[in-house]
Formats: structure tokens, sequence, C-alpha cells
């Protein structure tokens, strides 16, 4: 594809229950990163990928969440438990390097998830 | 603690004027400061970036200034067109995580 993509788009989840959220990169993007937008506010880091590397997850909100990159392509963002408070927009992004020169994030449209 | 910063929730202006989208941040070991834009129902798209060696940058109709002693950068559109309306982040590179600002709505009104 030409772009980043995730799944689903919406996803609504009464409180308590486990959701996976994926993301599918850019083909060739060696790079994954995962954000978490609440309204009106702009993108939070949550996680960083290198391939299938987990290099930074100091911005996962608590152990209720865990991400994850087994073959350094899709990527799943998993919450259990779900709470209120996680309703927001998470985003998934992608770019070529990180960390020689600056290379441009490439974002996918995100997935809304709605805890009731 | 909010890193970067972005004090005006919205700005409004004249097609064919100035937009001018500021942004101030607090961490003086950022390396690059990135500008994204952003529509409805759709992901964040970059836009143009500086690294903190200089002091601008320009691309078309846009153009980033960075002043480092005062920790701000600045997004100049000139001219503003409608379909510049979207909201504006501010972001800032530290280690692997990249630190956004709450956003800017603009309008530009025909």
């Amino acid at each position: 594809g030409a772009g980043v993509s995730q799944s689903p788009r919406y996803k609504v989840a009464k409180r308590g229950q486990d959701v996976a959220l994926r993301c599918d990169p850019i083909s060739g993007h060696v790079s994954l990163f995962w954000y978490q937008q609440a309204l009106g506010q702009g993108p939070e880091f949550l996680t960083y990928f290198q391939n299938e590397a987990q290099l930074d997850k100091s911005g996962l909100p608590s152990d209720r969440f865990f991400a994850e990159r087994p073959e350094g392509s899709v990527s799943t963002l998993k919450i259990q438990r779900t709470q209120q408070e996680d309703s927001a927009v998470y985003l998934c992004a992608s770019s070529l390097v990180w960390r020689e020169g600056l290379y441009e994030q490439y974002f996918g449209p995100g997935t809304r998830l709605t805890v009731t | 603690d909010q890193q970067v910063k972005q004090n005006s929730p919205s700005l409004s202006v004249q097609e064919g004027r100035i937009s001018i989208l500021n942004c101030d941040y607090t961490n003086s070991m950022f390396d690059y400061f990135l500008w994204y834009k952003k529509y409805p129902a759709e992901g964040p798209t970059f836009l143009i970036s500086i690294s903190s060696i200089k002091d601008k940058n320009e691309d078309g109709r846009f153009t980033v200034f960075l002043n480092k002693s005062a920790k701000h950068l600045s997004l100049h559109i000139v001219p503003s067109q409608p379909g510049d309306s979207a909201v504006y982040f501010c972001a800032a590179e530290g280690g692997f995580k990249t630190i956004f600002g709450a956003g800017t709505r603009l309008f530009v009104k025909a």
C-alpha cells in the first residue's frame, strides 16, 4: 500500500475488555511509533520499534498496555482491561531510519477507541 | 510538564495574507523541530523541519524560524490559502521520542 494503514478505524469497547489495534507500516520502513492522542491534545509518544526491537516503551501509561512487532513489519498495540481514560485516538507512524539525520514520520489515520 | 507549547488554540487569517503559528519549548537539548499538518479523520502529515543548528528553513510558501535563545519557533505561511485550513502541530525530537504541542487550528477565510 501507499501509506500507513491502521485497523480498525473505530473501536468501541466495554470497560474491562481487551482490545488489539493493528498497524501496517509502509513497506521497508525500519522505525515504527505508537502515539495516543486525547481530544484537543497533540499526539503523545507511547513506544518505538526499530525493526522487531522495542527500543523505547517509556510512554506506555501502564502495564495494561503492550506493543509488539514480531517480524519487524506489522505491529499490534494491545490494551488489557480497558478503562474509560483509555478513550483516545491511537496513531501509528513509520519512518525509514531514525537518528541518522532526520527522517519524517508517516502517520496512519488512527484508531479511535471509545471505552464505555 | 509540557515541553512543547502552542499557546494559541486557533488562528483566523484572510486568504492571501500571512499566517504565523507560534511554538515554545523548554528543553534546550532538542535536535530537530518539526511542523505537522492535520486534517480531520487523517493522521498528521509532515510539513517542514529545522535543525537546532539553523535559524531558518524555507520550503515554498512555508518558512520555519528558530530562536534558540528564546526557545521559540514559528511557522510562516505566505500567502495563506483556504486549503491550508487545518490543525498545525509543532513537534520536537529528543532521543527516540517526538514530543508534540497541543496544536493550533488555522482557519483561512476566502
